[in-house]
């Protein structure tokens, strides 16, 4: 059963700095990942998906993946208190129904 | 577009009572989700409706929670005889059935605001 954990559980960043968020999961079949963003009294909305190992940019998100490791992360440049929320990697099953990690509480502070 | 739908976006409920959550998916998408989220559990998967047939009910625990999508416009979740433990956040994810490489399984999932349930 797929397994997906994250790290660090919080983050505390300053206004304009760089937030790295991390991700492992234990499937080695796994093709396809997601970045949601939860913020308070929300539900989760999706950031970006990546699919190919290396990286992949949206704005001022990076994602990157790793598929031998076992590994993707996010990257949060000139972190804004808007991108204060909680973070989810999260792993498409066969199915469709989505396996997420514990979460990143972001803060970020003007 | 007003994004999916859930109501109420909150109940309360005796232990042993009955609770149904609604869910109004996005028009025009065939997938719809059920997840739950606590804070020590997490976000967990229960049921999952592709063109309103039940495809996977795996999360659900088996003796209290049932799911039903009687149209295209609504799924409900019904938890019987409910418990303390039954209290989290319920929220219910739609999708267009497509993704890349032709699978269900990769679409952007689109989630309500949820449902928190607090069973006293």
């Amino acid at each position: 059963q797929q397994k997906v954990q994250q790290s660090p559980e919080s983050l505390i960043v300053p206004e304009g700095g760089m937030a790295s968020l991390n991700c492992t999961f234990s499937d080695r079949n796994s093709q396809y990942f997601w970045w949601y963003r939860q913020h308070s009294g929300e539900g989760p909305k999706a950031l970006m998906s990546i699919f190919s190992n290396g990286d992949k940019k949206e704005g001022r998100f990076t994602a990157h993946l790793n598929k031998a490791s076992l590994y993707v992360s996010l990257h949060i440049k000139d972190s804004q208190p808007s991108d204060s929320a909680l973070y989810f990697c999260a792993v498409p099953q066969v199915v469709g129904q989505l396996t997420f990690g514990s979460g990143t509480r972001l803060q970020v502070y003007a | 577009n007003a994004g999916v739908i859930q109501t109420p976006r909150h109940k309360v409920t005796g232990k042993g009572q009955e609770a149904t959550l609604w869910c109004e998916p996005i028009s025009g998408h065939s997938a719809v989700f059920w997840y739950r989220q606590t804070i020590v559990q997490g976000l967990e998967f229960l049921t999952y409706f592709r063109n309103q047939a039940p495809i996977d009910d795996s999360g659900m625990p088996k003796e209290r929670f049932s799911a039903q999508m009687p149209n295209q416009s609504h799924s409900t979740l019904k938890i019987q005889s409910t418990q303390p433990q039954d209290s989290a956040v319920y929220l219910c994810a739609s999708s267009l059935a497509s993704g890349t490489g032709g699978a269900y399984n990769y679409a952007e999932q689109f989630f309500g605001p949820g449902t928190r349930l607090t069973v006293l």
